[in-house]
């Protein structure tokens, strides 16, 4: 079966650097995309990787090796209004979009 | 402003009930979908419509029932719902249905209680 494994939940606090692992098992690859979700909002885009390597932008970097079957999501110089879920969703070779269960992250003075 | 608009927000209903929840995009998306968000649990796909055909039904019971009237619209109409279908229900719609590097946007869905 197909399978993308996140952490549950996170702790971290103001100003520091926080890395939220993603690993997937699919049936082929077409891209790994990682969504922010606030509590009670909808979940909006973060980025998109499909070759391996660092995507930066800003303060959060997204990581992938295809090989292992790995991701990662870089969150830099953390503020408070980064507490929220975060979501890893893998594309499968029939471009169905398999999802993880998410990360809640708290953020913590 | 998401671009994607859910109501009701809230809905609480009864097992004998029949409501809908409606989602609308502003966004120009050939492709519109939705999911059900249990806590803990990854996204659940039920409908896909692409080009206002469904070309997804993800084994979703009857009483679920999608309509898309134009690219711009979706449905869900719900009927004789049971206490575990309460979950939060999104919306979400893509420039396309399918191919690689295709972001959704979500509503910020309709919260369902089943009573």
């Amino acid at each position: 079966g197909q399978n993308i494994d996140q952490p549950t939940e996170m702790t971290a606090t103001e100003g520091a650097i926080v890395q939220i692992n993603c690993t997937y098992q699919t049936s082929g690859f077409n891209g790994l995309f990682w969504y922010q979700q606030h509590a009670g909002e909808a979940p909006t885009f973060l980025s998109y990787n499909v070759l391996d390597g660092l995507e930066e932008k800003g303060r959060f970097s997204s990581f992938l090796s295809r090989s292992k079957g790995y991701s990662y999501l870089l969150l830099k110089e953390l503020q408070m209004k980064d507490s929220a879920s975060y979501l890893c969703a893998v594309m499968d070779s029939n471009y169905q979009l398999i999802w993880g269960a998410g990360t809640k992250l708290i953020i913590k003075p | 402003e998401t671009g994607v608009t859910q109501t009701p927000r809230h809905l609480v209903m009864g097992m004998t009930n029949k409501k809908s929840l409606k989602c609308e995009q502003h966004l120009g998306h050939n492709a519109m979908y939705w999911y059900k968000q249990s806590a803990k649990k990854p996204l659940e796909l039920m409908f896909v419509y692409s080009l206002e055909e469904r070309v997804e039904n993800n084994s979703v019971p009857s009483r679920f029932s999608p309509e898309c009237p134009n690219s711009s619209h979706l449905f869900l109409h719900l009927h004789t719902l049971q206490p575990e279908d309460s979950a939060l229900y999104l919306c979400a719609s893509s420039p396309t249905g399918g191919s690689g590097a295709n972001v959704l946007t979500f509503g910020a869905g309709s919260r369902l209680t089943v009573l």
